[in-house]
């Protein structure tokens, strides 16, 4: 079965420290993976995904994300954290070649960042 | 600007009646989606239509329908049926019928409530 998790449902880190979001995956085959993130009382804003290539994805706002295929993660790094930054982020993952109604979410991860 | 629109932000549900949450977007998308995002959790899958006339269930279609009659337009029902409505509603579309590995682009979502 598909899924993927966010072991951390919080997230702190202080304004100007790196900051890194966890995201693991389990999908058949090669994997489509996206970030996602949601502003209060707002819809899903794309970040970056990762298809095929480059193991590092930069993205919208200064994100990048890894994508490790031995220990199935794709995680979500900023080298220097905003407090605009505070958010909920979803990674996402969906079988390659799959459609789109098969794309599967993390129950999210909330970004605090403190001044 | 192109986007999707969704209304009404805020909506309220008698017991036993019928609600239709609109979802209209003008970025000429073919296919379309309805999410449920209930608090802790991802997003569930709700309905999904790749063309128009056309339309199938995502993962907990009971006690909704929709309609696709025009490309443009997405509408989604909450029927009496559906026992636990309250939640966080988002519509979705993407280019092509969702084949691709193109991103999603999200409405700002409605919040339906049970009074």
């Amino acid at each position: 079965a598909q899924s993927v998790a966010q072991p951390e449902d919080q997230v702190n880190v202080a304004e100007g420290n790196p900051l890194t979001v966890k995201c693991t995956y389990s999908v058949s085959g090669n994997p489509y993976l996206f970030w996602y993130v949601q502003y209060p009382n707002r819809g899903l804003q794309f970040l970056l995904k990762y298809i095929t290539g480059d193991n590092l994805v930069k993205g919208s706002y200064g994100f990048e994300a890894e994508f490790n295929k031995s220990q199935t993660s794709f995680h979500l790094k900023k080298p220097s954290a905003l407090v605009s930054d505070s958010a909920l982020y979803f990674c996402a993952a969906r079988r390659g070649r799959a459609g789109a109604n098969n794309l599967f979410f993390g129950t999210g991860t909330r970004l605090t960042v403190i001044p | 600007d192109g986007g999707i629109t969704q209304s009404p932000k805020y909506l309220f549900r008698k017991e036993g009646q019928n609600v239709t949450l609109s979802c209209e977007q003008n970025l000429n998308h073919d296919a379309m989606y309805w999410y449920r995002q209930d608090p802790g959790q991802g997003l569930r899958l709700i309905y999904y239509s790749q063309i128009v006339n056309d339309f199938q269930k995502g993962d907990i279609a009971e006690g909704y329908s929709v309609s696709r009659e025009k490309k443009e337009s997405f509408p989604l029902t909450v029927t009496s049926a559906q026992k636990n409505p309250t939640a966080f509603y988002l519509c979705a579309s993407t280019t092509g019928t969702g084949l691709t590995n193109e991103k999603l682009f999200f409405g700002s979502g409605t919040q339906l409530s049970v009074l």
